[in-house]
């Protein structure tokens, strides 16, 4: 089946550790997205990737950092340097980066602190 | 002003009633709007997916988009407890230019329909 695959489901981060969000896709889709979502919050996006070796940071992208080697992976990692980082991560992927392409989701990764 | 405005409920209605489901926005630039369904610990699933005014429809669901009055609408008809969800509204403009794909979500409603 066509989808994007995020893992894993539940992540701990430990105090000035950094960790990393994986996001597969094997929709052949160029354009990937990061997104977090916060109780009460609409989604805010964190990086996004329009074509392989590319990317741009977006609204909220402090303490974040991605990478994007290959078509079906664009992984995120959370930094240390980002201080609040409990919440509920999002990855999604269009077809390409235009405005007419509809953005699908993952099932999501949600990371807390221990 | 929020960019996107959404009640966010909860909204609890019985089965078989109609639910109406609505956002407000201000920026004239959006062009393209779409309706997210998410079940709780899930991620959002498009559901509507329309392009400037008018109405479009598909099967129990019915969006609505009236640029003049910056308002949208999601319907449903017959709901079912299955249909019990979060609702999120997302919108983008129109255009090739930087932030053209970018979409501006609102906060979700909460949607609980009782059997």
């Amino acid at each position: 089946d066509g989808g994007i695959t995020q893992s894993p489901k539940y992540l701990f981060r430990k105090e000035g550790q950094n960790v990393t969000l994986s996001c597969e896709q094997n929709l052949n889709h160029d354009a990937m997205y990061w997104y977090r979502q916060d109780p009460g919050q609409g989604l805010r996006l964190i990086y996004y990737s329009q074509i392989v070796n590319d990317f741009q940071k977006g609204d909220i992208a402090e303490g974040y950092s991605v990478s994007r080697e290959k078509k079906e992976s664009f992984p995120l990692t959370v930094t240390s340097a980002q201080k609040n980082p409990t919440a509920f991560y999002l990855c999604a992927s269009s077809m390409s980066g235009g405005s007419n392409q509809p953005q699908h989701f993952g099932d999501g990764t949600r990371l807390s602190i221990l | 002003q929020k960019e996107v405005e959404q009640d966010p409920g909860p909204l609890s209605v019985p089965e078989g009633a109609i639910v109406s489901l609505n956002c407000t926005y201000s920026n004239s630039a959006f062009q393209y709007f779409m309706w997210y369904r998410q079940y709780s610990r899930k991620g959002p699933e498009l559901l509507m997916y329309t392009y400037s005014s008018g109405n479009k429809e598909d099967g129990r669901f019915t969006a609505q988009v009236d640029k003049s009055s910056k308002y949208i609408s999601l319907f449903i008809r017959d709901s079912q407890p299955s249909d019990s969800a979060t609702y999120l509204c997302a919108m983008s403009p129109g255009g090739s230019g930087a932030g053209s794909y970018q979409l501006t979500f609102g906060k979700g409603t909460k949607l609980s329909v009782i059997p």
